[in-house]
């Protein structure tokens, strides 16, 4: 069975720090992985997406995937009340055109 | 726009009746998926489709659920004698032919079987 961890929360940090938000894989096939926002009542939103070992930044959020240790994470830099929701990080399941989904981390952002 | 769309928004039915929900995709994509959520969970999903092709429906209940993405028309998917446990939001997505980046989801489908 192929699956997506995170961690559920909530993650509660205060206005402008960072939040990490992070994601194992178990299929090593998968190479294409993605963090979605989704707010409460709401459909799932992109906001990044990573296909290569290492950091992609994309204004205030930094994707990391290490394919090795089988790891996504997700930095939120200078975090605003606006980034409370849930972020759902997921993998492009190998060889099928599907995304498979972890159950989402929950974040509040204080101010 | 050219969004995927989705109707209705919201879907009130009896345990027992049928529920049906429409999928069009975005303009130029020939591939739909269907996703659920459950209350406070992840999204879940269910199947994949080509136009007059199922594709991957791994993720579909073995009775009662089906779905179908005719050559002409939006992706239906349809659910016979709801459950209680059929309540869920219901998302739908599209991508293009060969497409691996994330795709787009539509406004969703608010299923409550009463």
């Amino acid at each position: 069975q192929k699956e997506v961890e995170q961690n559920s929360g909530p993650l509660s940090v205060p206005e402008g720090a960072i939040a990490s938000l992070n994601c194992t894989y178990s299929d090593r096939g998968s190479q294409s992985f993605f963090w979605y926002r989704q707010y409460s009542g709401k459909s799932p939103e992109l906001i990044m997406s990573i296909y290569s070992n290492g950091d992609k930044e994309d204004g205030r959020f930094t994707a990391q995937l290490n394919k090795a240790s089988q790891y996504v994470s997700l930095l939120i830099r200078d975090s605003q009340p606006s980034d409370s929701a849930t972020y759902l990080c997921a993998a492009h399941s190998g060889g099928y055109n599907k995304l498979i989904f972890g159950a989402g981390t929950r974040l509040a952002v204080h101010p | 726009n050219a969004g995927v769309m989705q109707n209705p928004r919201h879907l009130v039915r009896r345990r027992g009746q049928e529920a049906r929900l429409r999928c069009s995709p975005m303009k130029g994509h020939s591939h739909v998926y269907w996703y659920r959520q459950l209350p406070e969970e992840g999204l879940k999903f269910m199947v994949y489709l080509q136009k007059e092709n199922i594709i991957d429906e791994s993720g579909m209940p073995k009775e009662r659920f089906s779905a179908e993405f005719p050559k002409e028309g939006p992706s239906i998917l349809r659910i016979q004698q709801v459950v209680r446990g059929d309540s869920a939001a219901y998302f739908c997505a599209s991508s293009r032919e060969g497409q691996m980046d994330g795709y787009t989801f539509g406004s969703g489908t608010r299923l409550t079987v009463v």
